[in-house]
Parts: C-alpha cells; sequence; structure tokens
C-alpha cells in the first residue's frame, strides 16, 4: 500500500481563487516533497519540506507539514488556468525510497 | 538544465511480443527509476538503480526487467508484454537517495499499449 495519499482525487476551482491540497502518509520521515503532473509531461518537483520545517513557501505555492498528525497540505493562491495538473505528495521514511500518492486533480476554470 | 529522455514515446505492442524502453539523463545522476502510471494507482516503483550495472527490484517488479549499462542510460525491458502492462511508463534521475536530498528530475513518459 502506499505511504502516503492524497485526500480528495478530484478539486475544481475557478481562476483567482484559493486551492488546498492535503496529504496523510504512515510513517516517521525526514521530508516530503510535492510534485505537479501537467497532461502529457512527466512530474516535476514543487516543494520540498523537511520534518523540521513547518511552512514552506515557493511563489503562489505553500507547504505545511504536521508531523504530530502525519499529514501536509499544498495551498495554490490566485490560481491560473495552467495551474491545473495533477498533484502529488511523495515521502519515504529514514533511507528508503520515495513513495508518490495517488495524486489529486486539479481544475482551474476561467 | 536537467534532462530525461525517453524513447519511444509512444509504442503498441502485441501480447507476448519483447518490448524495451530507453532512458538517457544527461544530469550525471547515480540514481535513475522507472515508475508506471496508472489511473487510480498514481506513480508506482518498478525498478530502480544506484550505479552502473547493477539494478534494484522496485514495488512491483513482476514481468520487468532493467539494465543499467552506463550512468546515463536505464533501460526496462518486458519480455513477453502482456494486457496488464498498458500503461505509461516514466524515467527518472536524482542526484541522492531519499526524499529529503533532493528531487526526481522526470522524463515525459512512454505510453505503452499492449494489445
Amino acid at each position: 500500500s502506499q505511504l502516503a495519499e492524497e485526500n480528495l482525487w478530484a478539486l475544481s476551482v475557478h481562476e483567482g481563487e484559493s486551492v488546498t491540497v492535503n496529504c496523510s502518509y504512515k510513517t516517521s520521515i525526514t521530508a516530503l516533497q510535492w510534485y505537479r503532473q501537467k497532461s502529457g509531461e512527466g512530474p516535476a518537483q514543487l516543494i520540498l519540506i523537511r520534518s523540521n520545517e513547518r511552512e514552506k513557501r515557493n511563489g503562489r505555492l505553500r507547504a505545511t507539514l504536521d508531523t504530530s498528525s502525519q499529514s501536509s497540505s499544498l495551498s495554490i493562491t490566485a490560481t491560473r488556468c495552467e495551474d491545473t495538473a495533477v498533484y502529488f505528495c511523495a515521502t519515504a521514511g529514514t533511507g528508503s525510497k520515495l513513495s508518490f500518492g495517488k495524486g489529486a486533480k486539479l481544475t482551474v476554470s476561467p | 538544465e536537467a534532462a530525461v529522455t525517453q524513447s519511444p514515446r509512444s509504442k503498441v505492442a502485441v501480447t507476448g511480443g519483447k518490448v524495451t524502453l530507453s532512458c538517457h539523463q544527461t544530469n550525471n545522476h547515480d540514481y535513475m527509476y522507472w515508475y508506471r502510471q496508472d489511473t487510480g494507482h498514481g506513480l508506482r516503483l518498478i525498478h530502480y538503480s544506484y550505479v552502473a550495472d547493477s539494478t534494484e527490484k522496485g514495488d512491483i517488479p513482476d514481468g520487468y526487467k532493467a539494465s543499467r549499462p552506463s550512468q546515463e542510460n536505464f533501460s526496462l525491458i518486458l519480455e513477453l508484454a502482456s494486457l496488464s502492462q498498458t500503461a505509461v511508463y516514466f524515467c527518472a534521475s536524482s542526484g541522492d537517495w531519499g526524499p529529503n536530498t533532493g528531487q526526481l528530475y522526470f522524463g515525459e513518459g512512454s505510453k505503452l499499449t499492449v494489445l
């Protein structure tokens, strides 16, 4: 079974709105990564947040990490149509290989 | 810029036939990976390698072989393709191991259809 999992398969918002994707994981981790995959492309990393960090930002993106509840969130503000993609969280225990969640599909409409 | 290129980008194969998917990276990375993507399953690791001439099994290795003849090249081999192996396959590379050390760089994917 997967180590990490996003909480919703599909999300839909209008341009300019904010949206949050949540992720839960099953074991003690050293870091968690968020990836985005646009249609027809391979995934690309957005943010890496380490276990000693509570929040990390990258432009309009903000990731949080709560190790006590074993959860993470990725928020996107002022969404644009080009944010339409599948978003994955990925993590692993110490020394282990990265495990990806099943992904959350975000659609941003005009 | 980091680059992982896959070939072919799309392939139709017959059941029982042999399929080879190739991956080439110019990142000078030690680690390379093959993932499979199916709707509803996300990305699942098939094989990976951390050095030339050595490969390791991932989470779903059955029915697949891998070959790493050089640091730059990593192939995925389906000796006897089956219908259930219809999927999109992604190759990736990374400079280090584990979630804390950096990102995976993915290729654009190879869509395999087995008939």
